[in-house]
Order: C-alpha cells, then sequence, then structure tokens
C-alpha cells in the first residue's frame, strides 16, 4: 500500500483567487492522478500527473485551468485557478506503484475546497 | 465515455442484516473491476481488483463477486455493522489503461 497526505485538507476561497493543493506519498510511485468529485456527481479524473513532463489531460479539463506540477516520483501539486463556486469539489490525488489496469490505486485524503 | 452504474444510489440497513449492490459496467473489453469504500472524511479505501470472470473475493464480512459476460459485479455484506456506513464505489479501468471511470456510488447507512 500507500500512504497520501494531501494539503490543505479543506478551504473556503474566494471567486477569482488560485488554490494549490499538494500531494506528497511515502514511497516513490509510477502513476499518479487527479480527481475530483463535485456534489453528487461520482469521482472524475482530472489528469494523469507525469513526473518531469506535461500532464496528460481528460476531455473537459485544460492546463489553464488546471497546471499539475510532478517533480519527482513522490510529490505533485494541482492548481485549481481563477475559480468559481463550479470548481466547488473534493479534489483527491491517487497514486499507482506500477502501470497496469489491474494495480490498486490508493487514494489521498482528500481537499474540500468551497468557493464563494 | 463508458458508463458504469452502481444501484441502488442509497440503502439504510438494520444493524446485523445482511444487504448487497450492484456495478454494472461494459461487458466488451474487460480488463479488471475496482471496489473502493470511502467514509466521510477518510481517504478512499481499496477493498477489491476482480479481474476473472466468476471470480469471489472476500475480506472479512464483505465479499464480491464478478460476472463478466453480462456485465455487473455484486458487493454483499454480511452482518451489517455501523462501522460499514460508507459510500461504496466501483470503477472500470478505460481501455486497458489505468484511468478509472467510477460509478456515482451506493450509499450505506447501517442503522443501529
Amino acid at each position: 500500500s500507500a500512504v497520501i497526505s494531501q494539503k490543505p485538507s479543506r478551504d473556503i476561497c474566494q471567486r477569482g483567487t488560485s488554490l494549490t493543493i499538494q500531494c506528497q506519498v511515502d514511497s516513490q510511485v509510477t502513476m499518479m492522478f487527479w480527481y475530483r468529485q463535485q456534489p453528487g456527481q461520482s469521482l472524475t479524473l482530472i489528469a494523469t500527473a507525469n513526473q518531469g513532463s506535461e500532464a496528460t489531460y481528460e476531455s473537459g479539463f485544460v492546463i489553464d485551468k488546471f497546471p499539475i506540477s510532478r517533480p519527482n516520483l513522490t510529490f505533485s501539486t494541482l492548481t485549481v485557478s481563477n475559480m468559481s463556486p463550479e470548481d466547488s469539489s473534493i479534489y483527491l490525488c491517487s497514486v499507482q506503484k506500477d502501470r497496469g489496469e489491474t494495480d490498486t490505486q490508493y487514494f489521498g485524503p482528500g481537499t474540500r475546497l468551497t468557493v464563494l | 465515455i463508458l458508463n458504469v452504474e452502481q444501484s441502488p444510489q442509497s440503502l439504510h440497513v438494520q444493524e446485523g442484516d445482511s444487504t448487497n449492490f450492484t456495478c454494472s459496467f461494459p461487458s466488451s473489453n474487460f480488463y479488471a473491476l475496482h471496489w473502493y469504500r470511502w467514509e466521510t472524511a477518510k481517504s478512499p479505501e481499496a477493498l477489491f481488483v476482480m479481474t476473472l470472470n466468476g471470480d469471489e473475493k472476500k475480506k472479512g464480512r464483505i465479499s464480491a463477486t464478478l460476472n463478466t459476460k453480462e456485465g455487473y459485479s455484486y458487493l454483499y455484506i454480511k452482518g451489517s455493522q455501523p462501522e460499514d456506513s460508507a459510500t461504496y464505489l466501483c470503477a472500470f479501468p478505460n481501455f486497458g489503461n489505468e484511468k478509472l471511470t467510477f460509478g456515482t456510488g451506493t450509499r450505506l447507512t447501517i442503522i443501529p
């Protein structure tokens, strides 16, 4: 398994500002992902964080809105830029030690964001 | 876009009773199915990764079965306890890679 921490655990932000969320893993992992859960919705993948290169974004998500960094194999950040109330969600990072669809993904505790 | 559905959306069960709920997924191009339990204010916890048709996995009082031909998986909880209250999520890998498409979950509440 992997132990994952996220900071902050929650925040209340004003419209138009940006928030950076940090994800730290206790061991080196191959894959890191960022998800969000909007109220009443399922967990949705935002992007795959690639170490040393640009993140791979899913349809509907763009780098200008959700810039992601991954400087090494244990750390990643997600920024939610120019926030609006629609960005109010739980944001989670997840990790997978190796590639493959049968490997377990482990999740952080999430960052609960409220945008006023 | 993959369609992963879970039912029921929510469930209230008396403590001590057994219960089950369903995850349905595309039956073509099956690679794996993941089950998670997500308690409020905690990390989603991985329960099972199901890979073979007819698979049955067990973890304590929780078990899961898999039917890849008809595209569904059942999660069973035997003798429900208050600590089982959580949202149970299933997830399906997209097109043979690591990206997961999640269902909307079944929110289980155990009534003491």
